[in-house]
């Protein structure tokens, strides 16, 4: 059973706009979520983190949302660039153990 | 600081053949992770160590894969032998104590014929 869903395969946006990455997990118990950024051929690489305390984290052009009672998280991406084009995957673990980690969504960031 | 280190990247088997993969975590991580990621899929837990100690393979299919982190810090994992399915990414990641960010090692790409 899958606890953390991600239900857009993809995504393409044109570059200088705004992606918006969804992810919905059904497992209460989480409590810190991930966001991963995987070049082909190359491990996933950590992008942006939320503790399970907040519903807003910021880092740059990435901001990620959580909406605990609706057991859904985004990932935005402002402004789009090229080099944003990647498969992201969304990740969740409950007190620090082991990530369950979604299916993932192809960005394209069209120039 | 240097990354998570796999090796192969590449590995080409026959089925019934051998294969095992190497690790070498972020220095000072004393937790390692090993992963499987099968094509459109996300990356799914096969074990995870504690420094040397296997605190969750509950999801290592133990009649064919093995694995170890004898000093605590590099890993081996190995397969025997090999099936069709194994065909996928085996991840290796790492994390220090306090923390729950993992990080993730470029992985081995394994096809078995």
């Amino acid at each position: 059973d899958q606890q953390v869903k991600q239900n857009s395969p993809s995504l393409s946006v044109q570059e200088g706009r705004i992606s918006i990455l969804n992810c919905d997990y059904t497992n209460s118990m989480f409590d810190y979520f991930l966001w991963y950024k995987k070049y082909p051929a190359e491990g996933p690489t950590f992008l942006i983190s939320i503790s399970s305390i907040k519903d807003k984290n910021e880092d740059g052009r990435f901001t990620v949302f959580l909406n605990k009672s609706a057991k859904h998280l985004s990932l935005h991406i402002v402004p789009s660039q090229p080099g944003d084009s990647a498969v992201y995957f969304c990740a969740a673990s409950a007190g620090a153990n082991n990530l369950f980690f979604g299916t993932g969504t192809r960005l394209t960031v069209i120039p | 600081e240097a990354g998570v280190v796999q090796s192969p990247r590449y590995k080409i088997i026959e089925k019934k053949q051998p294969v095992a993969f190497w690790c070498n975590p972020i220095s000072g991580h004393n937790t390692l992770y090993w992963y499987l990621q099968n094509l459109g899929q996300g990356p799914e837990l096969l074990i995870r160590y504690e420094n040397e100690e296997a605190v969750d393979d509950s999801q290592l299919p133990k009649d064919r894969f093995s694995a170890e982190r004898l000093k605590g810090v590099d890993s081996t994992l190995k397969i025997q032998p090999a099936e069709l399915g194994d065909s996928a990414v085996y991840l290796c990641a790492s994390q220090t104590g306090g923390t729950d960010t993992q990080y993730f090692g470029p992985g081995t790409r394994l096809t078995v014929l």
